[in-house]
């Protein structure tokens, strides 16, 4: 069973500032996904970004990139130039490649951006 | 753009109420999900389906059923409605992609459940 780990329960910065969420998880699988999807206060949760196992670059999407790396199980979310709307609840989530759509989440970080 | 709508935002009801959730999804995705999201928790898988009248348990489906009759419609229905599955429920849905593998989950708003 795969396991996915969020150690950061909550976290605060300055607006325009860099911040770091961290993810490990715990899989015997060698193809899976890993998302990062974004819950703000009272609203949807949407994808942030996702990153394919298979790919030795690091998914980016503007201001919101990732560190991934699959030796030490590792799957950072870094944002850029944080503004008021990143403040929001992030999980982290794991799936396997074939066979099983089920999403294993991490337990989340709410990120509160400081004006 | 994709759209997963659920019928309720937020629900009170008794002990030993029969309870229907109702979530719609309006870009005929074959995967839908129900999972219940508490703090602490994250989110846990309750159920999901691949496909119209097919279900499979997921990590917590204890007190819990569901109905897919169309492909856009999936219910959570819970029998006897527990002070303990007080919690908020989110529904999602996915596609098939190209290589026979789901895509990525869209969900919804959320039904927040009071159990009195």
């Amino acid at each position: 069973a795969q396991t996915v780990t969020q150690s950061q329960p909550e976290m605060s910065v300055q607006e325009a500032e860099t911040v770091t969420l961290s993810c490990t998880y715990d899989t015997s699988e060698n193809n899976y996904y890993l998302f990062w999807y974004k819950q703000p206060p009272s609203r949807q949760m949407i994808l942030v970004i996702r990153q394919e196992a298979y790919k030795q670059q690091n998914a980016t999407e503007n201001r919101f990139s990732v560190n991934f790396q699959k030796a030490a199980k590792s799957f950072s979310l870094k944002i850029s130039d944080s503004q008021l709307g990143d403040t929001a609840m992030y999980f982290c989530a794991f799936r396997p490649n074939f066979g099983n759509e089920k999403l294993t989440f991490g337990t989340g970080t709410r990120l509160t951006i400081i004006p | 753009d994709v759209k997963v709508t659920q019928s309720s935002r937020y629900l009170v009801k008794r002990t030993g109420e029969k309870v229907f959730l109702e979530c719609v999804q309006d870009m005929d995705h074959e995967n839908m999900f129900w999972y219940r999201q508490d703090p602490g928790l994250g989110l846990r898988l309750i159920y999901f389906s691949y496909d119209v009248k097919m279900k499979e348990k997921g990590d917590i489906p204890e007190g819990y059923s569901v109905s897919r009759e169309k492909k856009e419609r999936f219910s959570l229905i819970l029998e006897s409605a527990s002070t303990n599955q007080t919690s908020m429920y989110l529904c999602a849905s996915s596609f098939w992609g190209l290589q026979g593998v789901g895509e990525t989950q869209y969900f919804g708003p959320g039904t927040r459940l009071l159990v009195l």
